[in-house]
């Protein structure tokens, strides 16, 4: 059970496109969704918090107007990135805590974006 | 949440027990250990965690010291699938907070 389901798995954009990232809690509701992001060989890095109903809260140095995060219902959130780079290329991943406590949080299975 | 600190990388042949080492020495007492691991180009993955008792599940093995300054994952049968970061993590147990990532082991288990 608590499984976040996240699309695409991969995607290719031209430089000055936006993507949509979307993730899905399938069996549980997530009031809470993290987005992290990876770059080659390093650790993940929380981008941003977002919360059904509500603005979301923005990690330092993170652009809050780049990296568009909409919490519309307990199922779905997602990030859009918007006028993409070459040097927005990385591995986004979300997270939401399960709603059995002890339980930890589940993750999606991560989006690779390639920007060209 | 407390620091954690772990080995960058570590080898383990398969069929042997992979004994994965955290310390947290600055822990406080209402926070919990918890142990993901990341397969490469895929998101984390639960393994465990424990408060101050050693723990067992179907993956892993939990095993905290005394004074909770340090623990240990244990793999008891590593296989090649079992290749992956392993992250220690020690947090307080609050549905609200994220999971904040250190730079983890990277496990190779080898034929």
């Amino acid at each position: 059970g608590a499984v976040v389901s996240q699309h695409p798995s991969w995607v290719i954009c031209k430089s000055g496109t936006s993507v949509k990232i979307e993730c899905r809690s399938l069996d549980f509701q997530a009031t809470t969704m993290f987005w992290y992001r990876q770059f080659p060989k390093q650790s993940l890095m929380l981008m941003a918090t977002s919360n059904e109903g509500s603005k979301a809260t923005y990690e330092q140095g993170v652009e809050k107007d780049k990296f568009l995060i909409n919490h519309a219902s307990l199922t779905l959130s997602t990030l859009t990135v918007t006028s993409a780079h070459p040097e927005d290329s990385s591995f986004y991943i979300c997270s939401a805590p399960k709603s059995e406590k002890n339980y930890g949080y589940t993750f999606g299975s991560g989006t690779r974006l390639t920007v060209v | 949440d407390a620091k954690t600190t772990q080995p960058p990388s570590m080898d383990c042949a398969e069929g042997r027990a992979a004994n994965l080492p955290c310390n947290h020495s600055t822990i406080s007492g209402n926070e919990y250990v918890y142990w993901y691991r990341q397969i490469h180009s895929q998101g984390p993955q639960y393994i465990i965690h424990g408060l101050k008792n050693n723990e067992t599940n179907e993956m892993a093995s939990l095993i905290i010291t005394e004074d909770r300054k340090s623990s240990t994952l244990i793999l008891p049968h590593a296989t090649l699938r079992d290749t992956a970061v392993y992250y220690c993590i020690v947090r307080v147990e609050s549905a609200g907070n994220m999971l904040t990532f250190g730079g983890g082991t990277r496990l190779m288990v080898k034929p």
